[in-house]
């Protein structure tokens, strides 16, 4: 399983673009990128997913670099209740199989 | 409709006793899966079912053991708690190679 790397935590201000970016340096050639995210008292929820370059869907984008050793989460205009954990996850596939979500970033969105 | 469900919601036990969470999911999928998020908010996957055949088992102790009496169900039950047990336990499912749809979790607490 490839290793994963998020910042803790991140503060936003409603409004604003969020980015939180992810690496993931040994990342393998058939795995994909996923981010879930999780309110308190809730289980995860997908957001995204993508092998390479962007995906966008109507929650987020997903930009991914040419060499896949990170990947960058971007929630445009943030609100309140965008307030969560987000996971990035890297694995073979987006489920969950053998996968271990780690601690996750913790985003805080204020007024 | 509820998706994915998981009951009790909350379990409060003592050391020692036998306890059951069940979920059940309304999807269609034909995987399950039982994860554990610890308190430091990781989430591991312990198990997965596809078409009723245990396809994952973590490194689990044997004190827990999944049960899947048919697709749509996949049953947690754990004998002689122990205090280390403690934690919010999920269940999610999904088709094999998709995203995973996940539970309210159970808040298990062993006193």
């Amino acid at each position: 399983l490839a290793k994963t790397t998020q910042p803790v935590s991140m503060d936003s201000y409603e409004g604003q673009e969020v980015n939180i970016t992810c690496s993931h340096n040994n990342i393998a050639t058939n795995d994909y990128i996923t981010w879930y995210q999780q309110f308190p008292s809730q289980g995860p929820r997908f957001i995204i997913q993508g092998y390479k370059t962007k995906v966008t869907n109507e929650v987020a984008s997903l930009f991914i670099p040419a060499d896949r050793k990170s990947s960058t989460l971007s929630l445009p205009r943030v609100s309140l209740s965008d307030t969560a954990v987000y996971y990035c996850l890297v694995g073979r596939n987006t489920g969950g199989f053998k996968t271990i979500f780690g601690a996750g970033t913790r985003l805080f969105v204020k007024a | 409709d509820t998706a994915v469900s998981q009951t009790p919601k909350y379990l409060v036990t003592q050391m020692g006793n036998d306890k059951s969470i069940k979920c059940e999911q309304n999807l269609g999928h034909d995987t399950m899966y039982w994860y554990k998020q610890d308190s430091k908010k990781f989430l591991k996957i312990m198990f997965s079912y596809n078409n009723k055949e245990l396809i994952i088992n973590e490194t689990v102790p044997n004190r827990f053991s999944p049960k899947s009496p048919d697709k749509a169900h996949l049953n947690l039950h754990i004998n002689s708690l122990e205090l280390g047990d403690s934690a919010v336990y999920f269940c999610a499912s999904s088709h094999l190679d998709t995203e995973a749809f996940f539970g309210q979790g159970t808040r298990l607490t062993v006193v």
